[in-house]
């Protein structure tokens, strides 16, 4: 089955920039999705195909994704931001997802 | 607006059934391939299941093939699952979510606000 590896947490000062990695092998060879979840609500999707902003979500956000790395970006990041942010790719009609990374805005 | 509504979560010993639901309006159902996510207390989402537009294709995580069917009713914009043989790992809230299919690849762009669904004697 394939693995997506993700830091567990990631801290960012408010304004800063907060850098999201997701790893997994020739990850750049498929398309990565990026959603964040804050605390008791559902997931929402922030990036799709690597770097693809759906409607309504700020330009703060960004992805990129190359050989064995995709990389959420947050810029500017504010206070909202904080919460929980998943990749997620698809291999052989199966979704998977990675297992998270806490961003802690301090 | 796109909105997804799941029901049928409760609890259930292990060993036993249950039936989730998922009203869905705002867009037209049956042009859409849904999927089942569902997530643990405290952990990442985990894909359960998908169906495409018609409801001839289907597809299963190892980890539920043989114990859940994905099903939906197109003229009643309606999407569900039918989970047999519970067991304690399969506690979770279950989510129903719309995918967008197509030359910007597959991705999941709604989703519901769950269902909890406990497994324990």
């Amino acid at each position: 089955s394939y693995d997506l590896t993700q830091p567990p947490s990631v801290s960012v000062s408010p304004g800063q920039t907060a850098s999201v990695t997701c790893s997994g092998d020739n990850l750049g060879d498929k398309f990565v999705s990026w959603f964040q979840q804050r605390p008791g609500q559902s997931p929402l999707l922030v990036i799709y195909r690597n770097d693809m902003r759906p409607s309504g979500i700020p330009e703060r956000f960004s992805g990129s994704n190359s050989v064995n790395t995709a990389t959420l970006t947050i810029t500017e990041t504010q206070a909202v931001d904080e919460a929980d942010y998943f990749c997620q790719v698809w291999d052989n009609h199966v979704a998977v997802f990675g297992s998270g990374t806490q961003v802690t805005v301090l | 607006q796109v909105q997804l509504v799941e029901s049928g979560g409760g609890s259930v010993k292990p060993g036993g059934s249950v039936r989730l639901s998922c009203a869905t309006s705002g867009f037209t159902f049956g042009d859409f391939y849904m999927s089942w996510i569902r997530q643990a207390p405290g952990k990442g989402p985990e894909w359960v299941s998908y169906i495409n537009g018609r409801g001839t294709t289907q597809y299963y995580a190892d980890s539920v093939k043989g114990r859940f069917t994905i099903s939906r009713d197109n003229p009643k914009n309606a999407l569900y699952l039918e989970m047999t043989s519970l067991r304690v790992d399969d506690t979770a809230v279950y989510y129903c979510v719309r995918e967008k299919r197509g030359v910007f690849g597959w991705f999941f762009d709604s989703w519901g606000q769950g269902t909890l669904v406990t497994v324990s004697s």
